[in-house]
């Protein structure tokens, strides 16, 4: 039962480098998303998907990209890493057969340095 | 735009204990959904307790239970016989009714079980 998977778990990467991380779920749930988590704070939304082909923007894009092919996977995308990337990043994902309750991976532990 | 504010940046109970985390939040919607998620060193989410603002009656699920307040726009979480892993940041959350899901948190209450 893996519900939602996300890796990498940890990675470093230099300002101005680029990296994707990989979030898949095998509970065919429709909705999927990208928190970030800087420390101290709660979770806010980078990007959402309420199916394949569809991404719409949360409250923090900027910086990122998504794509969602499939309806199982929902990448995020890193262009030209800086700094202030540094967080911890979930995947989530949802339905309305789950009664909207959201999902969540263990996380991606990112620093830039 | 919605806000969820949780008043409470640390708090401590002795084990065995009764404690309460406060959550209060603001929307327009009448239809939506509030959460309360663990969060252990580990970073990971756990799902706590959920409720549905349409139901009147407060959710329970074994020693957490809340009470919700439509009206005040209140959702506290009661933890009754606290035990050492209750230890954790406590995040409430909000989705409306239509957003698909989309989680507003709160900034999260630290909470310490001493034995």
């Amino acid at each position: 039962n893996a519900g939602v998977t996300q890796t990498p778990k940890f990675r470093i990467l230099k300002i101005g480098q680029s990296m994707t991380l990989q979030c898949t779920q095998d509970m065919n749930h429709n909705y999927m998303y990208w928190y970030r988590q800087d420390p101290g704070m709660g979770l806010k939304l980078i990007y959402y998907s309420v199916g394949a082909g569809i991404t719409d923007k949360g409250e923090v894009p900027n910086g990122y990209n998504v794509s969602r092919s499939t309806t199982e996977d929902f990448p995020l995308r890193l262009e030209l890493a800086a700094p202030s990337q540094t967080s911890v990043y979930f995947c989530a994902s949802s339905s309305l057969s789950s009664g909207n309750t959201i999902y969540f991976g263990e996380g991606s532990w990112l620093t830039v340095v | 735009a919605q806000t969820v504010t949780q008043s409470q940046p640390e708090m401590s109970v002795q084990e065995a204990e009764t404690v309460t985390l406060s959550c209060t939040y603001d929307t327009s919607e009448n239809n939506y959904y509030l959460f309360w998620y663990k969060q252990p060193p580990s970073r990971q989410m756990i799902l706590v307790i959920r409720q549905e603002a349409y139901k009147q009656q407060n959710a329970t699920e074994n020693r957490f239970s809340v009470n919700f307040q439509k009206a005040a726009k209140s959702f506290s979480l009661k933890i009754s016989d606290s035990q050492l892993g209750d230890t954790a940041m406590y995040f409430c959350a909000f989705a409306g009714g239509t957003s698909y899901g989309k989680l507003t948190f709160g900034q999260g209450t630290i909470l310490t079980v001493h034995p």
